[in-house]
């Protein structure tokens, strides 16, 4: 099983609508959660960090379900701007000490107008 | 805005050519990383260092080697290019601890002939 698994997509979505990308990881112990946006050939970027309570920035709101391994991103009032990849990160924990960043394979999302 | 810096954005070298892809940031952190990308592929982890004089090998078996003789630099080298090597690297930098994210370079996209 991939340590950080995600559906590669793609999403085609009109502009207005609310899409949700799911995530799931397999290190029970993992610490660390957090979304990166990707746009074509262009470095990752940091999106938002995923707290246990769950947390929201603007049109973007992130969850965590430590029991179930699952993170979720669900994007609102989608704009033509948002289409690129989503990266779900997250940081390991291994025997004691934290592993690196893991980076799932991303959700690609495309916009329409 | 992540101050971190890759040059050159883009390289085009003959087989057999010895690389140096520069990586530098002005954030003074501690660890810094190198991954490598196939266009619309993940990211693979292919060295990291944890300070100064700290190198470790990554996920991803690499020829390349890297050196951290200064907290701010973290050159990837590559005694002989071929044509396999051809991809983008990605530089990446984060604080120590656990809740810290990484922070990416804009990339330097290599092609060996």
């Amino acid at each position: 099983r991939k340590e950080v698994e995600q559906d590669p997509g793609p999403f085609n979505v009109p502009e207005g609508a609310t899409v949700a990308f799911n995530c799931t990881y397999s290190n029970s112990a993992s610490q660390s959660f957090f979304w990166y946006r990707q746009d074509c050939r262009k470095e990752p970027k940091l999106l938002m960090s995923v707290y246990s309570s769950g947390n929201e920035d603007g049109r973007f709101t992130a969850q965590l379900n430590r029991a179930s391994q699952y993170i979720s991103l669900l994007i609102r009032d989608s704009k033509l701007s948002d289409s690129a990849t989503y990266l779900c990160v997250v940081r390991p924990f291994y025997g004691g000490s934290q592993g690196n960043l893991i980076f799932g394979k991303g959700t690609k999302l495309s916009v329409k107008p | 805005e992540a101050d971190i810096y890759q040059t050159p954005r883009y390289l085009v070298i003959g087989t057999g050519k010895k690389i140096t892809l520069e990586c530098s940031q002005t954030m003074g952190h501690d660890k810094m990383y190198w991954y490598q990308q196939d266009p619309g592929m993940e990211l693979h982890l292919i060295h990291y260092s944890y300070g100064v004089n700290s190198t470790e090998k990554g996920d991803l078996s690499s020829e390349s080697t890297v050196s951290r003789i200064r907290t701010e630099h973290f050159p990837l080298t590559l005694e002989s290019a071929r044509p396999s090597h051809t991809s983008q690297y990605l530089c990446a930098s984060s604080e120590s601890g656990s809740h810290y994210e990484q922070y990416f370079g804009p990339g330097t996209r290599l092609t060996v002939t």
